[in-house]
Formats: structure tokens, C-alpha cells, sequence
């Protein structure tokens, strides 16, 4: 419905475990942004591809480590995650970076749970 | 002092009533405003944006107040279908143009 896929929709992994999250937006869009929505917290944003180069880090650290290889795909990979990790990981897209209207479209997320 | 502060509810309104939600940020150099809607274990959606005059789409209507630093969204005749957490959402350019988001209001219309 929105444009943004992305898998899986729920992860379980153990601290030494590591693996990725997949993003995929249909909407010909060149802005991609990795948000985190912990419990009774506001969204975070996480980081910021623009033309599939990274316009924003927002001091996270670097057991989370992002790729895009295109303008239409966005990776999250995961490392010794820690329990207070699990959170909801929440895609976004929009037509550009730095538009005063560009409206973001959030993907369903995946929810993580670090054991 | 949080960036975007909405009182987080729960706001538990009958079908029909007409609600508000109030929003506060606190940096005078943001930009752009919107509301957006998360219904539960699903993802935010744009509701509408904030424009300085104000703007009304159907039975919402959205307020700004720049002097304040105060966000509004009002809900006429409310619907079951209307509970969720609305969002209030501030964009503002720093390294680069970033949305910053409140927590969110729960809102709770019952028959």
C-alpha cells in the first residue's frame, strides 16, 4: 500500500548473532532514512541516503551499520546488538532530502527483539 | 527539554465529540510542520501538513503558531475510526533537513 516494503517484518537474535534488515521503496524516490521507535519514545531517525550517499549519521553506534546500493534499496546490518536494541525499525523514503514539503512514506517496519 | 512535546493522552473521546491536541517545539528555526497518524503495530502515515495560515482537510483542521511555538490539530465529529496515536512532527535543516517527531497523543474514540 505505501511503496515501502521491507523484511522481515519481526527478527529474534542473540547478541552475537548478526544480520540485516531489507528496505525496497517502488516510488521512484531519491531521499532513504532508517528511523528506531523504541517503547513510549519518539521516532529516531538513524541515518539519511540521499542519491544512495549518506547525508546523516546521527550518532549511532556502529554495531548498526547502514548500505544502500541504489536509490532503491536500503540495508540495515546488525552486530552484537544489545538487548536495549529491540525497538521497531521503521524505513522511510521521500522524493528528495531537504524539502520543506516532501512528505516521508514509512514502511511497515520490523521489530526487532535482541535476546 | 524535549524537541516536539505533546501531552501523550490517553484522549478518550464518544463517537461524534470534537477533540484537540496540542504540540510545542522548541526550536524557533523549524521549517515545516505536520501531523502524522500510527494506528497500533503499524507504521506512521502523513495526516496533513501545518501551513502558517492554518488548513482544514474534511473534519481536521491544523493551526501554527510561530510566535508560540505551538502546533494544534482539531478533530470534528469524531470516528471509531479515528483512534490512533497522532504524531505531531517538526522538519528543520541542520547538517541536513531532518524530521524530528513527538511521542505521540493516543486518542481513543468508543461508541
Amino acid at each position: 500500500e505505501t511503496g515501502v516494503t521491507q523484511t522481515p517484518r519481526h527478527l529474534v537474535m542473540g547478541m552475537t548473532n548478526k544480520k540485516s534488515l531489507k528496505c525496497e521503496q517502488h516510488l521512484g524516490h531519491n531521499a532513504m532514512y532508517w528511523y528506531k521507535q523504541s517503547a513510549k519514545k519518539p521516532l529516531e531517525l538513524m541515518f539519511v541516503y540521499s542519491l544512495e550517499e549518506r547525508v546523516e549519521n546521527n550518532s549511532v553506534p556502529s554495531r548498526f551499520s547502514p548500505e544502500c546500493p541504489n536509490s532503491s534499496h536500503l540495508f540495515l546490518h546488525l552486530h552484537t546488538l544489545q538487548p536495549e536494541d529491540s525497538a521497531l525499525y521503521l524505513c522511510a523514503s521521500s522524493q528528495d532530502v531537504g524539502g520543506s514539503t516532501d512528505t516521508q512514506y514509512f514502511g511497515p517496519g520490523t521489530r526487532l527483539t535482541v535476546l | 527539554r524535549k524537541e516536539v512535546e505533546q501531552d501523550p493522552g490517553p484522549f478518550n473521546v464518544p463517537e461524534g465529540a470534537t477533540v484537540a491536541f496540542n504540540c510545542t517545539y522548541s526550536n524557533s528555526a523549524s521549517q515545516s510542520f505536520f501531523w502524522y497518524r500510527q494506528d497500533c503495530r503499524k507504521e506512521p502515515k502523513l495526516l496533513m501538513s501545518v501551513y502558517s495560515s492554518g488548513n482544514e482537510d474534511g473534519r481536521f483542521t491544523a493551526q501554527l503558531n510561530r510566535a508560540s511555538q505551538y502546533i494544534s490539530l482539531l478533530i470534528r465529529d469524531s470516528k471509531l475510526s479515528d483512534s490512533a496515536t497522532y504524531l505531531c512532527v517538526v522538519g528543520l535543516m541542520d547538517s541536513s533537513y531532518k524530521l524530528i517527531f513527538g511521542s505521540g497523543t493516543r486518542l481513543l474514540v468508543r461508541p
